[in-house]
Parts: C-alpha cells; structure tokens; sequence
C-alpha cells in the first residue's frame, strides 16, 4: 500500500545534540512538508520541497535543515541551535494541485531531556 | 493574511446525535481550497473532506459534510450520527496556490463523543 513513513515514532534528545527525523513516501508525490505541531495550536510550516534538489522554508524554519536527494525521501534535522524543540512533527507530501490536499505520515515526537 | 479560525476548543456530543464543528477563513484569493482533518490521539492526520471554492454544492463523504457559506467565509463540518470512534481533534485547513500548494490550518477543536 502506498503511503508515508515517519520514523522514529518517538525520540528523545539531549540538549546540543542534532537529531534528523525520517520522512519517506511511495506515492510518488513531487511536493513533500515539514510541519510541526504544539499544544494548542495548529500546524505550522517548518520546509517544503516541490521537487528534488529544491526546497524552501516555511513560517519557522529557523533551527532546522532539510535535503531532498530523492524524490523519495524528505528528512528534517533539528539543529542544536533550535531553542525549545520539544514538538510532535508531521510530514505531509502532495500532487501539488489546489484540490488535492495532503496525505500525512503517523508522526515524530521528539522531546528534549 | 490568509487565516483559517476554530474559535470552539472543545465540544462534547452524545453518541448518534450530529454535532457541528465551526471554521471561518480569511483570504482574498478567490480560487481556494477547504479541508477538514482529523487527528486521533495515535496523531496521525487523516482527510475527510474538501470543498472548493467554485464548487457549487456543499461536499458530503458518508457521514461528514461540509455546510459551505461562501459570503460569509464559513465552512463548518457537520457529522451525523456521532460515533465513539468519533472522539479526536478536527483541524479545518485552507489550501491556496501562492506559487506552491500550502495548506494552513486552524487551531482544532477537540470533539468528545459520550456514550
């Protein structure tokens, strides 16, 4: 079955350490997203990829790296720079097209101790 | 600024009873998409249902439906028959072309289906 693999579920992170967080789809979607999600609040756009070798910051990009060597995959790293990254991140990937919406992976909880 | 508004935190439904779930929208492009997600506790986003802006009729995907008031900006999901399975947070998100498709999303409201 098509869909997005998000792995780890959870991970657990020091404080200076960088962490990447693992983003695949088999859906052969050209658009892949990062969001990341806080109590409370809704969705917000960390990067976003239409295709491969190009990606652009969203709304708080500030903190995390990016790559997209294959069309496949779409990891995030969180820097050790990026202050209070404790969040659960959601990546998404798209058609691109207005209609179709998202399709989501499960989700990475990364907390920092 | 394009923005997507839940004002309901929370609501709370008996089973098999239908519940609406409020969103107003902000943006002045007038080609758009609305969508409504849902998020159990596991986390993931699951897609129930879209409605377009030059879309005529309100969607409906078996027991959602969108009550579309394109004047006013409103979109609200409607869920009939409310189910335990029901219980999650809905997210309504706006989909705009500002170069790319972006989806932004609203602040949820947490539905609580009681036996």
């Amino acid at each position: 079955d098509g869909g997005i693999t998000q792995s780890p579920k959870y991970l657990f992170r020091k404080e200076g350490q960088n962490v990447t967080l693992s983003c695949e789809q088999n859906l052969n979607h050209d658009a892949m997203y990062w969001y990341r999600q806080d109590p409370g609040q809704g969705l917000r756009l960390i990067y976003y990829s239409q295709i491969v070798n190009d990606f652009q910051k969203g709304d708080i990009a500030e903190g995390y790296s990016v790559s997209r060597e294959k069309k496949e995959s779409f990891p995030l790293t969180v820097t050790s720079a990026k202050k209070n990254p404790t969040a659960f991140y959601l990546c998404a990937s798209s058609m691109g097209e207005l209609d179709y919406g998202y399709t989501f992976g499960s989700g990475t909880r990364l907390t920092v101790v | 600024a394009q923005k997507i508004t839940q004002t309901q935190p929370g609501m709370f439904v008996q089973e098999k009873e239908a519940v609406t779930l409020d969103c107003t929208y902000d943006t002045s492009d007038p080609s758009y998409g609305l969508f409504w997600y849902k998020q159990p506790s596991s986390g993931e986003m699951i897609f129930l249902i879209y409605q377009g802006s030059y879309d005529q009729q309100n969607a409906t995907e078996g027991r959602y439906s969108l009550n579309f008031q394109k004047a006013r900006k409103s979109a609200n999901l409607v869920i009939s028959a409310s189910q335990l399975g029901d219980s999650a947070m809905y997210f309504c998100a706006m989909s705009l072309n500002t170069g790319f498709q972006k989806l932004v999303f609203g602040t949820g409201t947490r539905l609580l289906v009681s036996p």
